[in-house]
């Protein structure tokens, strides 16, 4: 079982480019969910979606977009990116839509510089 | 807004020795999950409460939610190097019907052979 797939793992860019970072899931899962990790500040949600053709913000979603087109893809873009967001991102998922009641499953991460 | 504080923010242990490590929520929380995070990984999902007082364990891992479920422990007896990582405790959202979970900041666990 593949789970929640993240790529790539590491990127560099310049201030100033854009790029998308993929995540799919196999789980059929209705909810996903974008979070970045920075030192000393735990997980922070950046957008996330409930199911196809649905999304919105999270925490932090500023200089970010996503869109959920199928159930398994929901990328996320970085529209210019700054060196403020780099980070580690985290894509989750998990089964149910309503409760929070359900394990998240994550990703292995994709570690993001700006220079 | 919810706040999830999670206490200590770090933790040195000797190898075989017990710590707990704690979970404070501003607001009654429906539940609670608890992740592991090894260094250079991703969380791993360990256990959730949803019951005032639960207590569950997991070989020498015991949880435990309040009584107003407003906090949560984590404690480890007979630390071990596998223990190292950073525990993460999460609940959801009041106010959000989707449930989206705040994450505590962690506590980085490391453990003295």
């Amino acid at each position: 079982n593949a789970g929640v797939t993240q790529t790539p793992k590491f990127q560099v860019l310049k201030t100033g480019q854009s790029m998308t970072l993929q995540c799919a899931q196999d789980m059929n899962h209705e909810y996903m969910s974008w979070y970045r990790q920075d030192p000393g500040m735990g997980l922070r949600l950046i957008h996330y979606s409930v199911g196809a053709g649905i999304t919105d913000q999270g925490e932090v979603p500023n200089g970010y977009n996503v869109s959920r087109s199928t159930t398994e893809d929901f990328p996320l873009r970085l529209l210019s990116a700054a060196p403020s967001q780099t980070s580690v991102y985290f894509c989750a998922s998990r089964q149910t839509m309503t409760g929070g009641n359900q394990p998240q499953h994550f990703g292995d991460g994709t570690r993001l510089s700006i220079l | 807004g919810q706040q999830v504080m999670q206490i200590p923010q770090y933790q040195h242990v000797q190898e075989g020795e017990d710590f707990t490590t704690y979970c404070n929520s501003s607001t009654t929380l429906s539940n609670i999950q608890w992740y592991k995070q090894r260094p250079g990984g991703h969380p791993v999902f360990l256990i959730q409460l949803v019951k005032s007082g639960e207590v569950k364990k997991q070989k020498r891992l015991t949880f435990q939610f309040g009584e107003a479920k407003k906090n949560s422990s984590l404690h480890i007896t007979a630390t071990q190097t596998t223990d190292v990582g950073t525990y993460f405790c999460a609940g959801p959202l009041p106010t959000d019907s989707w449930g989206k979970l705040q994450f505590g900041a962690g506590t980085q666990v490391v453990v003295t052979p």
